[in-house]
C-alpha cells in the first residue's frame, strides 16, 4: 500500500538537543511539506518541498532545518534554537505543489522536549 | 498567510443528527479543501471544492460554496459515532510559485451514540 510513514510515533528530547524527525513516502509525489499542530490550534507550516535538492521556508521555519535528498524523504531537525519545540508534527505529501492537489498526511510524530 | 477560521470550534450532537461546520477565509481562492482528524492522527482528505463549483456531495458529506461571502460549509448527514473527529478547511495560499494549503484551527465534532 501507498502512504507516508512518519516515525517514531512518540519522542523525547532534553532541552538542548537536537532531533530528526523522519518522513518517508512511496507515493512519488514531487511535493513534501511539515506542518506542526499544537493543542486547538490549526496546521502551521514549517517547511516544504517542490521537488528534490529544493525546500522553501512556512510560516514558522525558524528553529527548523529540512533536507530533500532522495524524492521519498524529507526528514525534519528541531534545534536548539528552537523555543518551544514540544508538539505534534505532521508530514505530507502531494503530486505537486498546483492547484487542486490535495495532501496525503502521515500519523504524526508527538515530540516531548523536558 | 491566509487562514480558514472554522465555526463552531466544538459540536456535540446525537447519532442520526446532522452535524454542520462552517469555514470563512480572507481572501480569492482557486479552491478550498476539507479535511478530517481523528484524535492523534494524521489529517484524511475528505472533499477539494473548486471555486467555480457551489456544491459537491460524497456519500454523507455536503460541502458548499459562497465566494461573495468568502465561506463553505461541510453538512454530515445522519452522524454516526464514527463521525467523531476534528474538521479543517484548507484554502490554497499562492507562495513563490505554488499553492500551499494552509489550515483553519477546526470543528472538534463528537458524536454521542
Amino acid at each position: 500500500d501507498g502512504g507516508i510513514t512518519q516515525s517514531p510515533k512518540y519522542l523525547f528530547r532534553k532541552e538542548g538537543q537536537n532531533v530528526t524527525l523522519s518522513c518517508e513516502q512511496n507515493l512519488n509525489h514531487d511535493a513534501m511539506y511539515w506542518y506542526r499542530q499544537d493543542p486547538g490550534q490549526g496546521l502551521r507550516l514549517i517547511y516544504y518541498s517542490q521537488i528534490v535538492n529544493d525546500f522553501q521556508k512556512g510560516d514558522i521555519a525558524e528553529g527548523y532545518s529540512v533536507s530533500r535528498e532522495k524524492k521519498e524523504s524529507f526528514p525534519l531537525t528541531v534545534t536548539s534554537a528552537q523555543k518551544n519545540p514540544t508538539a505534534f508534527y505532521l508530514c505530507a505529501s502531494s503530486p505537486h505543489t498546483g492547484e487542486n492537489s490535495p495532501l496525503h498526511f502521515g500519523n504524526g510524530t508527538r515530540l516531548t522536549v523536558t | 498567510s491566509q487562514q480558514g477560521e472554522e465555526d463552531p470550534q466544538a459540536l456535540s450532537i446525537q447519532e442520526g443528527e446532522n452535524a454542520t461546520m462552517n469555514c470563512s477565509y480572507k481572501t480569492s481562492i482557486n479552491n478550498l479543501q476539507w479535511y478530517r482528524q481523528n484524535s492523534g492522527r494524521g489529517l484524511v482528505h475528505l472533499i477539494l471544492i473548486r471555486s467555480n463549483e457551489r456544491e459537491k456531495h460524497s456519500g454523507r458529506l455536503r460541502v458548499t460554496l459562497d465566494t461573495s461571502k468568502k465561506s463553505s460549509s461541510l453538512l454530515i448527514t445522519a452522524s454516526r459515532a464514527a463521525d467523531t473527529a476534528s474538521y479543517f478547511c484548507a484554502t490554497d495560499d499562492w507562495e513563490g510559485g505554488s499553492y500551499i494549503p494552509t489550515f483553519g484551527r477546526g470543528t472538534s465534532l463528537i458524536v454521542h451514540p
